[in-house]
């Protein structure tokens, strides 16, 4: 099975600044079976990111993910309070489907 | 409005059993694949079992395999999670979800586009 790894486990970033997430396989995969999600306390996980890099319906153009192979990227070009949550990236096309660790931005 | 509705969690001993539900409405439910994903309390989120859309194709976890049953009712628009043999370790929210296994249109897994708001499930003695 494929393992995925986020990093780094925290980011602790100010609204406005720049978020960069980091989600590498144990294995390279098609991009097009690579998803984003969002989860704030309290709440169940949101679709951001589907296909590595399209955006899923009502997600701001503050996200953007990018990458191929086994390296891939979530990147929240200015945050706003609301964007303070955990995200997790998803493998999916192929049984079973795995999660990464989650990688917690929290306002500094 | 697309909706997904869990039910039947609760505390249960180790050892015993209980039957998740999920009613779905606002979508043309046979359409889809659908799936069930836990999350341990504090932690990360889990897949852990998938059912195609007309039932024919079912995946599971390695953590919870010969365990755990998926199946499906799509006149009823309702996905079930049949649990045995529960252990500590089973005790998490679980979520309902759209996507996440076989579709009647491809022949690929899709995404998980849709979530429940979950029901949580406790095993204790």
């Amino acid at each position: 099975d494929i393992v995925l790894t986020q990093s780094p486990g925290t980011l602790s970033l100010s609204p406005g600044e720049r978020a960069t997430l980091s989600c590498r396989a144990s294995q390279t995969f098609s991009s097009k079976y690579l998803a984003w999600y969002q989860q704030k306390p309290g709440q169940a996980p949101r679709l951001l990111i589907y296909g590595a890099a399209t955006r899923a319906t009502g997600i701001s153009g503050r996200f953007t993910g990018s990458g191929s192979g086994t390296d891939f990227t979530l990147t929240i070009s200015r945050l706003e309070p609301e964007d303070f949550a955990v995200y997790y990236c998803q493998k999916y096309g192929t049984s079973p489907l795995t999660f990464g660790g989650g990688t917690r931005v929290e306002i500094k | 409005e697309v909706q997904l509705v869990e039910s039947g969690g609760g505390v249960v001993r180790p050892g015993g059993s209980l039957r998740l539900a999920c009613a779905a409405s606002g979508f043309t439910f046979d359409d889809y694949g659908m799936s069930w994903v836990r999350q341990a309390p504090g932690k990360g989120l889990e897949w852990v079992s998938g059912i195609n859309w007309n039932g024919a194709k079912k995946g599971y976890a390695d953590s919870v395999r010969d365990q755990f049953t998926v199946s499906r009712d799509n006149a009823k628009n309702s996905l079930y999670l049949q649990m045995n043999s529960l252990r500590v370790e089973d005790t998490a929210l679980y979520y309902c979800a759209r996507g996440g296994f076989y579709s009647d249109s491809t022949a690929y897994i899709p995404h998980i586009d849709i979530w429940g708001k979950g029901t949580a499930v406790t095993v204790s003695s």
